[in-house]
């Protein structure tokens, strides 16, 4: 059965950086995209950027420009994404979501990482 | 990209249908036919429900339709039970690979 299996949470100092990992098993990795969505306490879900396991290719929202970057080691199917200069704001549970086989949907989710950025 | 709006709850009695409504714009949701839905319960990832406007996956309830008229999409949930209640998030592909969520909308059912 398909899973995603998120790394565990982390809490962080303002203007650290992080480094998640979301690994996929169950189907062949190089064939699906995975995409990161963040969620703040209390909050509604916010898209963060997408990543194509068989190339590397990512594509990032405007919003995260210059402080993400998703990685993929396709030797264990595991996708990595990195957030830099953290701030408070950044503390949020993260998700990563494989892109369903009709394509513009999310069809597997991850567990999800807690991430809290505190001094 | 601005999230898609919602309204913050709706509620219905058991058996009842409840609609949420997704309010985007010609760059999203009206572009064309790529929104889905998502549940979520309390302290759960989201869950697929709709995708494509009006596709359900292999697993999800009949209860949950989709449909969509203009920059707008919607969720319809039929026959309203108790584990209905939970928030439910829309979703559109917006351009370039970016996609933007609605604000979220908590079901209640009473």
């Amino acid at each position: 059965q398909v899973q995603l299996v998120q790394s565990g949470a982390e809490v962080k100092n303002p203007g650290a950086s992080v480094l998640l990992s979301c690994k996929a098993s169950g189907y062949t990795f190089t064939n699906f995209y995975i995409h990161w969505v963040r969620q703040a306490p209390g909050q509604g879900l916010q898209y963060m950027g997408i990543i194509r396991p068989s190339g590397g290719a990512t594509s990032y929202t405007q919003e995260f420009q210059g402080r993400v970057t998703m990685t993929r080691d396709t030797s264990t199917s595991t996708v990595y994404m990195y957030l830099s200069s953290l701030r408070p704001e950044d503390t949020a549970v993260y998700y990563c979501a494989r892109e369903g086989p009709e394509t513009y949907n999310f069809d597997y989710w991850g567990q999800g990482t807690l991430v809290t950025v505190s001094s | 990209q601005s999230a898609l709006t919602q309204p913050a709850s709706v509620s219905g009695f058991p058996g009842q249908s409840i609609t949420v409504s997704c309010t985007g714009t010609s760059s999203d949701i009206g572009a064309d036919d790529h929104v889905s839905w998502y549940q979520q319960h309390p302290g759960k990832a989201p869950k697929l429900l709709i995708y494509d406007v009006t596709k359900r996956p292999s697993g999800v309830s009949n209860r949950f339709s989709g449909s969509k008229s203009g920059n707008a999409a919607y969720l319809t949930v039929s026959g309203l039970q108790a584990d209905d209640e939970a928030d439910y998030y829309c979703c559109s592909y917006a351009t370039s690979f970016t996609y933007v969520f609605g604000v979220g909308t908590k079901v209640v059912v009473l």
